[in-house]
């Protein structure tokens, strides 16, 4: 069964810290992908990788970093968290030929 | 505007009946569609892939319709289990990498009893 995990599925934190989310995926896929959900306003791509230390922005990269350092893992850091990036944050993968995508259970973030 | 445009609903459909609904899509370019599931607090998953000659999975039917530049969903018997927010996905723009994918807001659907 596919499978792919992030670090929480809650956090709170404060304005201005630093803030590391995780996922991990089982599935030797070559694409990783992170999104936040948003109330109305659906899944916005923030950043995207193909390969291992490979990204691309998504279409809201502000303020957010990414991290491949192995295919399995990919992470999302908030150099200095705000609270407009309260937010369901969900991880996906895909092959790289494929668009259909597997996501995680995802994190809700909340930024006090 | 946006890229895919769903309308939010809700849909409250009585348990047995039919329910349909569309979404539009931007950019005529675009040449894979799907309907992705989410449930209340989980994750969305693939439904299905929708195909320019339209096709059925069991009671969900989805149509394209290109030259509007829309697609819809059709689940006949709704059973309760039915209920979920439904994504209406298109690939990116040609421009974009591979495997990138435009999602819409959701169409939510309310099954009762």
């Amino acid at each position: 069964d596919v499978k792919v995990t992030q670090s929480s599925r809650y956090l709170v934190k404060r304005t201005g810290e630093k803030v590391f989310l995780e996922c991990v995926q089982d599935m030797d896929h070559e694409n990783m992908f992170w999104y936040r959900q948003d109330p109305g306003l659906g899944l916005r791509l923030i950043y995207f990788s193909y390969d291992v230390k490979m990204k691309e922005k998504g279409d809201i990269p502000e303020g957010y970093s990414v991290s491949r350092e192995k295919k399995e893992r990919f992470s999302l850091i908030l150099e200095s968290a705000s609270t407009n990036q309260t937010s369901m944050y969900l991880c996906a993968s895909s092959r790289w030929n494929s668009y259909e995508q597997y996501f995680g259970p995802g994190t809700r973030l909340t930024v006090t | 505007r946006k890229e895919v445009e769903q309308d939010p609903g809700p849909f409250n459909v009585p348990e047995g009946a039919t329910v349909a609904f569309n979404c539009t899509y931007s950019n005529s370019a675009s040449q894979s569609f799907f309907w992705y599931r989410q449930d209340c607090r989980k994750e969305p998953k693939l439904l299905m892939s929708v195909y320019s000659s339209g096709n059925e999975d069991g009671r969900f039917t989805a149509q394209l319709n290109r030259a509007s530049q829309y697609i819809s969903l059709l689940i006949r018997d709704s059973k309760l289990s039915d209920s979920a927010t439904y994504l209406c996905v298109v690939n990116g723009p040609v421009t974009d990498s591979w495997g990138k994918l435009q999602f819409g807001a959701g169409t939510q659907v309310v099954v009762t009893p």
